[in-house]
């Protein structure tokens, strides 16, 4: 079946630090693949998203790349902010598993001053 | 528009009660998602419905647990009798339609502590 795994967290980062969390996926088909935020007390938000092998998703400075080669949708970001601090959802949602949306077990980000 | 609005916010009650949870996804959207997240299991889909009919209910826990959607406005997630492991934040969530980039808009979450 449809799976994701990403990066375990916590990340600590410094403020203007580069950003990588990496995300990779299991599935039958062409399935779409987001990031989704949740910042504490909130419920979760989208990020970003890509629909099609290559397409690139980008949004606040954040940006993935869909890979089909690698089954990879690695979230960067090249200069983070103390208000970045967040917990990052990969996931995929693809026609063979209905209109489900699989996520990742969220990456944790805290980004110092 | 607000939202996804869900309530209570936050609930409180002891093992053995009934607990009753609601949501009132976005005027327009066709599908509505309920989700458990916990430290440990991370984030679980729980039943999603479309048009207000129960598509997938596999990931109900168990019979205590319940969902109806009377209305294209309102829906509940009842667990009757509650248990300490039910413990969780609740989250409903909404999606315009059923094409697979469908992007869904999560409500703040029902924080349930069952003592």
């Amino acid at each position: 079946g449809n799976s994701v795994t990403q990066m375990e967290g916590p990340v600590t980062l410094s403020e203007e630090a580069f950003l990588t969390i990496n995300c990779t996926y299991t599935a039958t088909g062409y399935p779409s693949l987001f990031w989704y935020v949740q910042y504490p007390g909130e419920g979760l938000q989208l990020l970003l998203k890509a629909t099609k092998a290559d397409d690139k998703g980008s949004n606040k400075g954040f940006e993935a790349t869909y890979r089909k080669e690698t089954t990879s949708f690695h979230l960067e970001k090249g200069s983070v902010q103390v208000s970045d601090s967040a917990v990052y959802f990969c996931a995929l949602m693809g026609s063979s598993g209905g209109f489900k949306t699989i996520f990742g077990a969220g990456t944790r980000l805290f980004v110092k001053a | 528009d607000a939202g996804v609005i869900q309530s209570p916010r936050h609930e409180v009650t002891e093992m053995g009660q009934e607990v009753t949870l609601r949501c009132k996804p976005i005027s327009g959207h066709d599908y509505l998602f309920w989700y458990r997240q916990t430290m440990m299991r991370g984030l679980e889909l729980l039943i999603y419905f479309n048009n207000n009919v129960p598509i997938d209910d596999s990931g109900m826990p168990e019979d205590r647990f319940s969902a109806k959607m009377p209305n294209a406005s309102f829906s509940t997630l009842k667990i009757q009798p509650s248990e300490p492991r039910d413990s969780a934040v609740y989250f409903c969530a909404s999606s315009l339609g059923g094409g697979n980039s469908d992007t869904q808009y999560f409500g703040p979450g029902t924080r349930l502590t069952v003592l």
